[in-house]
């Protein structure tokens, strides 16, 4: 079974709107992390934003924000005032436990930013 | 350098050859990974290395892949009588361990292999 789904295989948004990513993970472990990263036409993987499922807020950096609801197992990503410069594919992650320092990844989401 | 880094940056050999990838992950960083990454694909999970032991090979797709990682440093991914299916970019990343788990992966720029 899937252990993280990003159900968006392609998104088209118009510059300047807000932009919703969405990804749902499947997990028994009660500890766990969800990443995000981006990954340009050059082909780099650059991570955003992190959520440790213990932590109390959405995670935020910049632009980004993490909307994580734990009941619903989902941790979608959201990029305000989108750029040009975003359009790139974006990849869902999650570490599970402590100890297994295992990471797995979703199919990810092709973001085109229309001018 | 301070990042992963990964050789060759490029390699195209011919069907049948075995091909050797090398990942030198960031200095410390006890966890290490392969993925292979399929044109226009996601990250398929490979192999991951917690110091030189690897807790988790179920990635690796058949017996001709093999990997080691030796002086918790610079890990090799071997390829045996490569195929076509093969051909992919092979990324490497590192992270700095078990009790750093809010630590993300960094990636190296991968190794682009072409198989004739």
């Amino acid at each position: 079974a899937q252990k993280i789904t990003q159900t968006q295989p392609g998104m088209f948004v118009q510059e300047k709107e807000a932009v919703t990513l969405d990804c749902t993970y499947d997990t028994s472990d009660p500890s766990y992390g969800l990443f995000w990263y981006k990954q340009p036409s050059s082909g780099e993987m650059i991570f955003l934003i992190y959520q440790g499922s213990y932590d109390q807020q959405n995670a935020t950096e910049g632009r980004y924000s993490l909307n994580f609801q734990k009941a619903r197992k989902s941790a979608n990503l959201v990029i305000s005032a989108s750029q040009l410069g975003d359009s790139a594919m974006y990849f869902c992650a999650m570490r599970e436990g402590n100890r297994d320092d295992k990471i797995i990844f979703g199919k990810g989401t092709r973001l085109h930013i229309l001018p | 350098g301070a990042g992963v880094s990964q050789s060759p940056s490029n390699k195209v050999t011919e069907k049948g050859k075995d091909v050797e990838l090398r990942c030198d992950p960031i200095s410390g960083h006890t966890a290490l990974y392969w993925y292979r990454q399929r044109l226009g694909q996601g990250l398929e999970f490979l192999i991951y290395f917690q110091g030189n032991s690897a807790p988790d090979k179920s990635g690796l797709p058949s017996d001709r892949f093999s990997a080691e990682r030796t002086g918790e440093s610079v890990s090799t991914l071997t390829i045996q009588r490569t195929q076509q299916e093969d051909s992919a970019v092979y990324l490497c990343a590192s992270s700095p361990g078990p009790r750093s788990s809010n630590q993300p992966q960094h990636f190296g720029d991968g190794t682009r292999l072409s198989i004739l």
